[in-house]
Formats: C-alpha cells, sequence, structure tokens
C-alpha cells in the first residue's frame, strides 16, 4: 500500500535544531516534498528532494535516502514563528502524510 | 501578482444540497488539485486536473466531481452534500507534473449540517 508516517507532535526550545523524519511506503516514487501550514493558513512548500542527499535552504534543510525509503526535515535556530505543523509528501501526485506539529517554546 | 483564490471561504449548507466551490489561479498552471483538511488525516487528495479537458480522481473523490473548461478554473461539486463532507477544503496548482512546488489557495470551510 502507500502510506506516510511522521510523529504527530515535536517540541523543541527555541534557539535549538529540531528533526522531523518521514517514512514512507509507496510503489511509485518521485521524490519527498515538504510543506509548512500555520493554524489558520494554507500550506505553502518548503522543500522537495528527488535524489538522495541533503537540500539546503537557509534555516531549513532537508534529506531523503531512497534505499531506505526515509527523510527529514530539519529546522536550525528554531524561532517562535516556526511553531506550524510539518507534512511530507510523495509524488505524483502528491500524497501528504498526516502532519508534524511542531511547538516551539521560550 | 499572480494568485490563486477560492470562493466562499465559508459556507453552511444542508444535506442533500448540490454545493459548487470555486478555485481561481492566475498563474496559468497547468496542473489543479483539489484537497480535503481533516484532524488527524491531514490532507487527502479529492480529484485533480493536468489540463483542460483533464479530470482525474484522487484518493476520497466519492461524492465530489469536477471539470476543467479552462486553465483557470477547477470549480468543485458536491452532488448531494453529506455531513461527513464537512471539512476544510484547498485548491492547489503547480506549473508541470514534474514539480512538486503546490500553490495553495486560502482554503473554504464548509459546514453540512
Amino acid at each position: 500500500g502507500q502510506s506516510l508516517e511522521q510523529p504527530s507532535e515535536v517540541t523543541a526550545v527555541e534557539g535549538a535544531i529540531v528533526q522531523i523524519n518521514c517514512t514512507y511506503q509507496t510503489s511509485g516514487f518521485y521524490g519527498l516534498s515538504w510543506y509548512q501550514q500555520h493554524d489558520g493558513g494554507a500550506p505553502t512548500f518548503l522543500s522537495y528532494n528527488a535524489l538522495d542527499g541533503l537540500e539546503e535552504t537557509g534555516r531549513f534543510s532537508s534529506f531523503l535516502s531512497r534505499s531506505d525509503s526515509y527523510g527529514y526535515l530539519l529546522l536550525q535556530e528554531l524561532q517562535m514563528k516556526d511553531s506550524a505543523s510539518y507534512f511530507c509528501a510523495y509524488s505524483t501526485p502528491l500524497v501528504f502524510g498526516k502532519g508534524t506539529r511542531l511547538s516551539v517554546i521560550a | 501578482d499572480a494568485e490563486i483564490t477560492q470562493s466562499p471561504r465559508h459556507k453552511i449548507t444542508e444535506t442533500g444540497r448540490q454545493v459548487t466551490l470555486a478555485c481561481h489561479q492566475t498563474w496559468n498552471h497547468n496542473n489543479m488539485f483539489w484537497y480535503r483538511q481533516d484532524l488527524g488525516h491531514g490532507l487527502r487528495l479529492i480529484h485533480y486536473s493536468y489540463g483542460v479537458q483533464d479530470t482525474n480522481k484522487g484518493e476520497v473523490s466519492d461524492g465530489y466531481s469536477v471539470s476543467r473548461s479552462n486553465t483557470e478554473d477547477l470549480p468543485l461539486t458536491l452532488e448531494s452534500a453529506a455531513s461527513s463532507q464537512t471539512s476544510v477544503y484547498f485548491c492547489a496548482s503547480s506549473v508541470g507534473r514534474s514539480t512538486n512546488e503546490q500553490f495553495f489557495g486560502p482554503g473554504t470551510r464548509l459546514t453540512v449540517l
């Protein structure tokens, strides 16, 4: 079958680093995406990994290991505004995980 | 600036009524998608389109239909609304099939009583 697994909740301290893991199972895989969604808002695109390795975009990085069917999103120098839900998704078309709610505390 | 809009933003309807949610994008994107979001389920794909006259069923398409008569619009119709269709609905678009960057509309909160 097709599925994505990610933790439901993560709490981290402002200024710290947090990693949100995602494992997937699918018969057809093109790449892994990450989206951010603040409460009451729409999802916004963060990153996409088609190949194994690390992609860095500012404070956010995303990693993919196709052989392990595993990826993660790494958020550095956490800020209060990073409190949101984070979704991994594989394609195509996009199938989303249930999301990880990140709470950043002072 | 290009954008994607949804209307209405909030709607309350009764069981059995037909409801149409509008989605309009000015990005000139070929691909458009409809998702519903419910607590504990994340975003689930309802229908999608890769171009004019093209429509495809997603994971939770039962009770929903779409049509694509132009590039800009993909209206979502609930043929006979059910309480189980109470949800937040998001429309999204992307430029091509291989890109994973989808641009989402602000969402429509639908309540079926």
